[in-house]
């Protein structure tokens, strides 16, 4: 089955660690995003790729870092600079890039990161 | 700039009555807008999504949302709610001149027995 997987699913970090969430898809898809949600708003854009080997700062890229290695891995590391990381984490694709459709995203499942 | 309101935090109706979600945006161009869906703890799915073709757009689980440009208005309805339908859902706006999603903050829809 085609789709896009997280992990994990919960994750507790303590103040001043980085971390590491897992984003990977199998649909092809050349786009991929990071959103941010919190308690009624609606998601931010971190970062997005939209092809491998590149990638670009969304509207709260601060305290974040991407790699695009291989094109169905999107891994977002959350840095000890974020101030304020427990959120819920969402990983998304799809086949073009913004700007040429307006493809369909598909999303993942979220991983859920608490600070301690 | 562009932007999306979602009229209400909170929608309650009963089983078997109909729903009704609003959404209005603001933008410069045409827009493309959409419905996403997301069930308690769990990714987005999309119900629907608009793209200059037909106003009326209908969606997976018997949404459709209608177009109304001179209301700048999206709103997304469904003639009977199941109790399946309870969960939260995000109006968003896009344009071809511009990459990025704008996100309404999110509607919880909540089905009484």
């Amino acid at each position: 089955d085609g789709g896009i997987t997280q992990s994990p699913k919960y994750l507790f970090r303590k103040e001043g660690q980085n971390v590491t969430l897992s984003c990977e898809q199998n649909l092809n898809h050349d786009a991929m995003y990071w959103y941010r949600q919190d308690p009624g708003q609606g998601l931010r854009l971190i970062y997005y790729s939209q092809i491998v080997n590149d990638f670009q700062k969304g509207d709260i890229a601060e305290g974040y870092s991407v790699s695009r290695e291989k094109k169905e891995s999107f891994p977002l590391t959350v840095t000890s600079a974020q101030k304020n990381p427990t959120a819920f984490y969402l990983c998304a694709s799809s086949i073009a890039h913004f700007g040429t459709s307006t493809d369909t995203q598909y999303f993942g499942p979220g991983t859920r990161l608490t600070v301690l | 700039a562009q932007s999306v309101t979602q009229l209400d935090s909170h929608v309650s109706v009963s089983e078997g009555t109909p729903v009704l979600l609003r959404c209005n945006y603001s933008s410069s161009y045409s827009p493309s807008l959409f419905w996403y869906v997301q069930h308690p703890n769990k990714g987005l799915q999309l119900l629907l999504k608009y793209t200059s073709a037909a106003t009326l757009v209908k969606g997976i689980n018997g949404f459709e949302a209608e177009f109304k440009k001179s209301e700048t208005s999206f709103h997304l309805t469904k003639p009977s709610a199941h109790m399946s339908d309870a969960a939260e859902y995000f109006c968003v706006v896009t344009e071809e001149s511009n990459y990025q999603l704008i996100w309404g903050a999110g509607t919880k829809l909540i089905i009484k027995p």
